[in-house]
């Protein structure tokens, strides 16, 4: 079964810092797709940046970028210059490809420190 | 289009209540899910639908929770009878689904806040 981890449940970064959240999965598929959301208080659940398991290159949106490393079995999300509405949680999900079902992780609480 | 509309928003009933949770999809969307968050547990996905038919319900706690997608555009997850430990955020999502773009972007609504004292 495909399992997602996120072994930090709280986070803090200085305001225009950067900051990087952890997440392996475990699965024994080859192509599937990763994501991160975020859920501000507001708890609507925001893609934030997607990843294709057959691409080398890691994504980027904006100060968003993941580390990609497949044979590990690991994704995190780096955000850089942190701004005060990057605060909220952040879920690492996992989707094989040949269904539609999205696997969570427990998520990772941010707090930016102004 | 104005994303996935659920209500209500937030739900306080009795234990042994009925509850029924409202879901409208993003128009043109094919598939539908239905999640349940809280703090033990995270995000759960309780059932997903295609094309308005069951895929997977392996989620779905116990015979006290149905759901139901009688057309494209409308879902119902009902609880009968409910319990304390139902109290959750629940979510629906739509996607474009298999037929859609490869990634199959779930998009959220807001949520219900149900809470059974």
């Amino acid at each position: 079964a495909q399992t997602v981890t996120q072994s930090q449940p709280e986070m803090s970064v200085q305001e225009a810092e950067t900051v990087t959240l952890s997440c392996t999965y475990d699965t024994s598929e080859s192509d599937y797709y990763l994501f991160w959301y975020k859920q501000p208080p507001s708890r609507q659940m925001i893609l934030v940046i997607r990843q294709e398991a057959y691409k080398q290159q890691n994504a980027t949106e904006n100060r968003f970028s993941v580390n990609f490393q497949k044979a590990a079995k690991s994704f995190s999300l780096k955000i850089s210059d942190s701004q005060l509405g990057d605060a909220a949680m952040y879920f690492c999900a996992y989707r094989r490809n040949r269904d539609d079902k999205i696997i969570f992780g427990k998520g990772t609480r941010l707090h930016i420190l102004p | 289009d104005a994303g996935v509309i659920q209500s209500p928003r937030h739900e306080v009933t009795e234990m042994g209540q009925e509850v029924t949770l409202r879901c409208k999809p993003i128009s043109g969307h094919n598939s539908l899910f239905w999640y349940r968050q809280t703090m033990m547990r995270g995000l759960e996905l309780l059932i997903y639908f295609n094309n308005n038919v069951p895929i997977d319900d392996s989620g779905m706690p116990e015979d006290r929770f149905s759901a139901k997608m009688p057309n494209a555009s409308f879902s119902t997850l009902k609880i009968q009878p409910s319990e304390p430990r139902d109290s959750a955020v629940y979510f629906c999502a739509s996607s474009l689904g298999r037929t859609g773009n490869s990634y199959n972007e779930q998009f959220f609504g807001p949520g219900t806040r149900l809470t059974v004292l």
